[in-house]
This record gives C-alpha cells, structure tokens and sequence, in this order.
C-alpha cells in the first residue's frame, strides 16, 4: 500500500491552524497512525487508529479520515510543533508503510 | 519508565554483517511486538522488519532473506541479525515497541536509533 502525504512543506505562523493530509493507495479502514519527528530525534506517536490520541499527546493534534483519505489537523501551532509529520499504514502489512512527510516549518 | 536503547551499529563493508540489539525496560517485554525501522540520512521512514510475542517474524521485500529478527523475553532485548548487507542498507536504525500484541499495534515507543553505514 503506497501512503502519499500532501503537501510536502507547510509554512505556518505561530498560533495558526495547520492541516496536513494523507491518502492510502487503497482501503485502509482507520488502521492509521501519524507520526512527530523533530530534527535529530526519533519518530513519536502521535494518532493511532486514525484519531486516537497517544498517551500525553496534546488536544491540539486531531486526527480524522477513515478508508484512504486522512488528515492531521494541528489547531493552534505552537513553537515546539515544527517539525516534520509522517503517517503509516497498519492494515495490511507486511509491510508496514509510511509516507514521505510533511515539513511543518515557521512562515 | 519506558525505555528502549539500541546498539551494535557502525562502519561495515558492503557483504559484511552486523547484528544490532535493542535492550527494554520499563515495561512487561514479552507481552508486546517489537518492530525495527530505519531511515538513511535526509530521508523518511522505511519499516525493516516486526516480531510478535509469538516470534512471527515478518520482513520488508528489501531485507528478506538477508535479515533476521530475533527477541530473548529472559534478556527483554530484540535483535537485528544483518548479513550481506549493501550501501542502500546505510541508515539509522530504529527499535520500536508496539502499542500492543497482534493486528492492528503500531509502532508505538522508539529508541533513539543506531547508525550502520556500509561502505568500502
């Protein structure tokens, strides 16, 4: 399953609504995840299930979608959410696959 | 707390091998899947290999046959067992915990990776 996010760089102010999406080649049901990465550190989960926030996960990050259209929806962007954002698919695997990332970066 | 630390990487020449390990604590080891995933330098995220707490092994097309994954519960480590490894094989690896055991567990805790660079 080819997992393709868009777009492939987001510049966003502090303070403002970020929408990242993801499409599946085909149905995925809601066996989604979105992942954080911050330069020089390792991935962290953020959304499982396509809209279940991880443990710790602030209520700003909503995932939503189900099939093969997704979207991560950062409400409110603050400093230390720049960074770069992969999904992945869970469904039918193997292999697991992810996207190619969006970079969240400071307009 | 939750805690995986990876280790056995390095410099290796194309056909070597290595094998990588990646040591647990903080959690009830046996009882969930442990993945490795690595990502070469400036790229994304490519998923290596899973082993479930019954030992299924399960492989990407790109390692299979090459890599082998292991787990010692008694030791709460995973393993990477690398052979004949190639210049596209560079990357940092990554070790994972999954959120639980079975479908639908996605990589959930990461270690901080392991660098394997193969090159003559």
């Amino acid at each position: 399953i080819v997992m393709t996010q868009s777009p492939a760089t987001l510049s966003v102010s502090p303070g403002e609504r970020a929408t990242l999406s993801c499409r599946a080649s085909q149905n995925i049901t809601t066996y989604l995840a979105w992942y954080q990465q911050k330069s020089g550190q390792a991935p962290s989960l953020l959304i499982y299930g396509a809209s279940t926030r991880a443990a710790g996960v602030p209520a700003r990050f909503s995932g939503s979608g189900s099939g093969t259209e997704f979207t991560l929806t950062l409400s409110s962007l603050q400093s230390e959410d720049f960074a770069v954002y992969y999904c992945q698919q869970y469904h039918l695997w193997p292999p697991i696959t992810f996207g190619g990332g969006t970079k969240v970066e400071i307009k | 707390e939750v805690q995986l630390v990876e280790s056995g990487g390095g410099l290796v020449q194309p056909g070597g091998s290595l094998r990588l390990s990646c040591a647990a604590s903080g959690f009830t080891f046996s009882a969930y899947d442990m993945h490795w995933v690595r990502q070469a330098p400036g790229q994304g995220l490519e998923w290596v290999s899973a082993i479930g707490t019954g030992r299924d092994q399960y492989y990407s097309g790109s390692v299979k046959g090459r890599f082998t994954i292991s787990r010692d519960n008694a030791k709460n480590s995973s393993y990477l067992q690398m052979n004949s490894l190639r210049a596209g094989d560079s990357a940092v690896y990554f070790c994972a915990r999954a959120t639980c055991s079975g479908a639908g567990c996605p990589p959930e805790i990461w270690g901080q990776g392991t660098l394997v660079t193969v090159s003559s």
